[in-house]
């Protein structure tokens, strides 16, 4: 197993185009969270998702994204319509969910720089 | 009340010294407290962690220190090295397990 792997590792675009980006877990993960990160920042949580099911997403993430997991593996987030201030790493990470701790595996990232 | 809050944003210390870390909650639904190395261009990766049940976790050079009745919990890397020069988050989540939510991340630098 490799790890957790996104794609692509590096995105510009230009203000106003749709983007997406795949994230694909650890294979016997079945949870499997998305991250947003800026410059000296935390990773700050905009959604995950339990198999197919997408149990949680951040009050702060605006309908312009949209994320899926539609066979409970691998997961696209897209961003609509991209705006500067959407220019971040966005994170993915994975875990094996079960009462207690909740350990993350994290991806190395897909930056985007939106022009 | 989901807050986590991180001190100092950044840390210089000699090769050898003793970096300490803090974090602070308030939410005491939380149950669940990692730290977490990021290195540039890499994604954050699981460092140790702890649960309230216990004051204190060490693994290695590591040692988490934790205060349930203060809220707050904190990193030690004893004998640090150049190596460990990194990002430090620490996070939090409940028993429903879930999201992780970060602290604002501390930039360690161990000098030579």
């Amino acid at each position: 197993d490799t790890g957790v792997s996104q794609d692509p590792r590096h995105k510009i675009t230009k203000r106003g185009q749709n983007v997406t980006f795949r994230c694909d877990p650890i294979s016997e993960h079945n949870r499997l969270y998305w991250y947003r990160q800026t410059l000296g920042q935390g990773p700050e949580f905009l959604t995950y998702f339990q198999n197919e099911a997408q149990l949680e997403k951040s009050r702060l993430l605006s309908d312009r994204f949209s994320a899926e997991r539609p066979k409970g593996s691998f997961s696209t987030l897209e961003i609509q319509r991209t705006e500067q201030g959407d220019s971040a790493m966005y994170l993915c990470a994975s875990s094996f969910a079960y009462s207690g701790a909740n350990v993350l595996t994290f991806g190395a990232g897909s930056r985007l720089t939106v022009l | 009340q989901q807050q986590v809050k991180q001190s100092p944003q950044s840390l210089i210390v000699q090769k050898g010294g003793i970096p300490i870390i803090n974090c602070a909650y308030e939410n005491t639904a939380f149950d669940y407290f990692p730290w977490y190395q990021q290195f540039p261009g890499k994604g954050p990766a699981l460092l140790i962690a702890i649960r309230p049940d216990v004051s204190e976790k060490k693994e290695g050079r590591f040692t988490i220190s934790f205060n349930k009745s203060a809220k707050q919990f904190s990193l030690h890397i004893m004998d640090s090295q150049p190596g460990d020069s990194a990002t430090y988050f620490c996070a939090a989540s409940g028993s429903a397990g879930g999201k992780l939510i970060f602290g604002q991340g501390t930039e360690l630098s161990v000098k030579p």
